[in-house]
Order: C-alpha cells, then sequence, then structure tokens
C-alpha cells in the first residue's frame, strides 16, 4: 500500500514564477492537508481538504497561495509570484476520516527554493 | 491558542544512552497528543500518539504517556540506537478539530 505521495521533491524556481506542488494521497483517504516547515520551525497548517472542496484555508497566506483537490487526480499547491520568503518545505498528510479520529500519514515533503 | 513547547536541541548521545525529549503543550479541552519523528531527507512518520490522559504510547522501543496535571508528553526511550538520529516533533490536535500543531523539533544525534 503505497504511502502519500508528493512531487517533485525538489523544486526551484526564480522570483516571480509559478510553483505547482503536487499530492497524492494514501488509497482510500478522501481528506488531505497542507502544512508548511519554515526553516529552524516546526509545520504549520496551511489547508484542509476533500475532494473537491476546500473546507478550511485559515493557514493559507491571503494573497498568490492557492489549493485544490479535484475529483481525479492529485491534489495541488500553487504559489503564483514566488518571493524568497516562501522557500520552505511543504508537506502534504492524508487521512481516511476525519483526523480527529483518524491519523494524518505524510507525504517526504517538497523542498522548494526561490531564488 | 494551542501550543506546543519542546526541549530545544541539538541533542547529543552515545549509542545505548537513556534519551528524554520533554514536551509540554497548552490547549483547551483535551487534545489527543502525538510525536512524529523525521529521518534525514524524509517526511514525518508517525511514531506514537495518545488521545486521553494516562494513556501511554509506544513504538519501536520510544514510550510517551499523556499526563494531563503538568500538560506534558515527554518522550523516552531507554537505550538509543545510531539508526534513532532524526528529529522528533511534539504534536497536538485540538478535541473535535483537524489541525496539527508542532513543537519546533528536537535534533538527535546518536554516536556509536
Amino acid at each position: 500500500n503505497a504511502g502519500v505521495m508528493q512531487n517533485p521533491r525538489h523544486l526551484v524556481r526564480r522570483r516571480g514564477q509559478e510553483a505547482r506542488l503536487r499530492c497524492s494521497p494514501m488509497k482510500g483517504h478522501s481528506h488531505v492537508y497542507w502544512y508548511r516547515q519554515l526553516p529552524e520551525e516546526g509545520l504549520k497548517f496551511m489547508v484542509y481538504l476533500q475532494k473537491e472542496n476546500i473546507i478550511d484555508e485559515s493557514g493559507m497566506p491571503k494573497e498568490r497561495f492557492s489549493a485544490e483537490f479535484p475529483k481525479e487526480g492529485p491534489s495541488i499547491l500553487r504559489i503564483q509570484q514566488v518571493v524568497r520568503g516562501d522557500s520552505a518545505a511543504y508537506f502534504c498528510a492524508s487521512s481516511r476520516g476525519t483526523p480527529d479520529t483518524d491519523t494524518q500519514y505524510f507525504g517526504p515533503g517538497t523542498r522548494l527554493t526561490v531564488l | 491558542g494551542n501550543s506546543v513547547t519542546q526541549m530545544e536541541g541539538p541533542v547529543t548521545l552515545s549509542e545505548e544512552a537513556f534519551l528524554t525529549i520533554n514536551c509540554t503543550y497548552t490547549a483547551t479541552g483535551y487534545p489527543s497528543l502525538f510525536w512524529y519523528v523525521q529521518y534525514p531527507g524524509e517526511g514525518l512518520q508517525l511514531l506514537l500518539k495518545a488521545t486521553k490522559a494516562d494513556d501511554k504510547g509506544s513504538n519501536k522501543g520510544f514510550e510517551a504517556t499523556y499526563r494531563k496535571e503538568t500538560t506534558s508528553f515527554h518522550l523516552e526511550k531507554g537505550s538509543v540506537q545510531v539508526s534513532d538520529s532524526a528529529v522528533y516533533f511534539c504534536a497536538l490536535i485540538p478535541f473535535n478539530d483537524y489541525k496539527l500543531s508542532f513543537g519546533a523539533g528536537t535534533t538527535v544525534t546518536v554516536r556509536a
């Protein structure tokens, strides 16, 4: 049973470009979460999605960031017009049911570097 | 609000030494508590968890007990190995919530 998949593992972008990060949840999991880990810090919640719905995006920056989890295909975290401060590791997690009862399983992360 | 404070690292130990990483939390109600481990170059793996007071989570020789009276969830292992070298994160999910709140992480290095 494959775990949570994320790609790319490493992404380098210049300031002003767009970054697209992909996450495929574990088989049978319909809940997806994105977290960001800034250097020397713990992970911070960004957004919680179910298929075709954004449930909670309270941790997302108000501008340039968006997320989706379409009916078919992986969840996408999109960062437009990246800036140096966006450099971080972005982790996706998934759970089978709601996370107050089910464990969140994490992917290996995408390390974004903005030059 | 909800927060997790864990012991600052880095921690360097010799093989077979005793490891303890302190973790305290602030949360309303009764959160679930977790320890995640991140090996070099990898994502986070759930190490153990506890969902109510006095529960003890255990896995791979690691243990942690949910102490409501001291709002703590300290991680312990009696005899560490080089393969335990990793970053350890304490985390919580508040009751009836879904957002994991993480501590800053503690880097542990075990020397042969």
